[in-house]
């Protein structure tokens, strides 16, 4: 139990266009999910947190009109990357907090979105 | 700025032997203590959580904690090279609530036959 389900799995895209990713928490209610992303070799750093129904908070760097998340209900948050350069290819992953109809305190992953931008 | 600290490795250690993984926080208050692994190209899984001081102990892995110290480890017994991955030490300000978890960078553990 307690999935989140992330597509795609890869994406390579040219440089400015758009990519977006889903998260959807498949049996549970995720009223918050977090975005992180992973360079190679380095550990996951928090870009954005997204509540259910309001607008995302952003981690201090991170620029909110390039990274757009939409968390529009209990169990789909998406994240675009628009005009996509080089530097964003990246690892991109969600997190849920298991909280709502489950009896765990942690946190569950997405599989990840490895995206190339070339 | 809350830190998590890992030595990033690798760590080699020969099958069945016990690898010993180690993190440091600097959030004095915090409350959650996870470990998770990560193979190379996937997403991180949950190994264990711990939450309060002392060993916590999962099959072959146990967790301790030692809030004073702010240091946090994780112990593999009967190591295999299945459990070769990067270890990532995660640490969140309280028990309950939606804070997000702060990672350290990871230690890669290489389990040799």
């Amino acid at each position: 139990g307690a999935v989140v389900s992330q597509h795609p799995s890869w994406v390579i895209c040219k440089s400015g266009t758009s990519v977006k990713i889903e998260c959807r928490s498949l049996d549970f209610q995720a009223t918050t999910m977090f975005w992180y992303r992973q360079f190679p070799k380095q550990s996951l750093m928090l870009m954005a947190t997204s509540n259910e129904g309001s607008k995302a908070t952003y981690e201090q760097g991170v620029e909110k009109d390039k990274f757009l998340i939409n968390h529009a209900s209990l169990t789909l948050s998406t994240l675009t990357v628009t005009s996509a350069h080089p530097e964003d290819s990246s690892f991109y992953i969600c997190s849920a907090r298991l909280g709502l109809g489950t009896t765990s305190y942690g946190y569950t992953f997405g599989s990840g979105t490895r995206l190339t931008v070339v | 700025q809350k830190e998590v600290e890992q030595n990033s490795g690798p760590l080699s250690v020969p099958e069945g032997a016990i690898a010993s993984l180690n993190c440091t926080y600097s959030d004095r208050g915090s409350q959650s203590f996870f470990w998770y692994r990560q193979y190379s190209g996937k997403s991180p899984e949950l190994i264990m959580s711990i939450y309060s001081n002392g060993d916590k102990e999962d099959g072959r892995f146990t967790a301790q904690l030692n809030k004073a110290s702010q240091y946090v480890s994780l112990l593999i017994r009967d190591s295999q090279p299945s459990d070769s991955a990067t270890y990532l030490c995660a640490v969140k300000e309280e028990v309950q609530g939606n804070t997000p978890l702060v990672f350290g960078k990871g230690t890669r553990l290489s389990v040799i036959a």
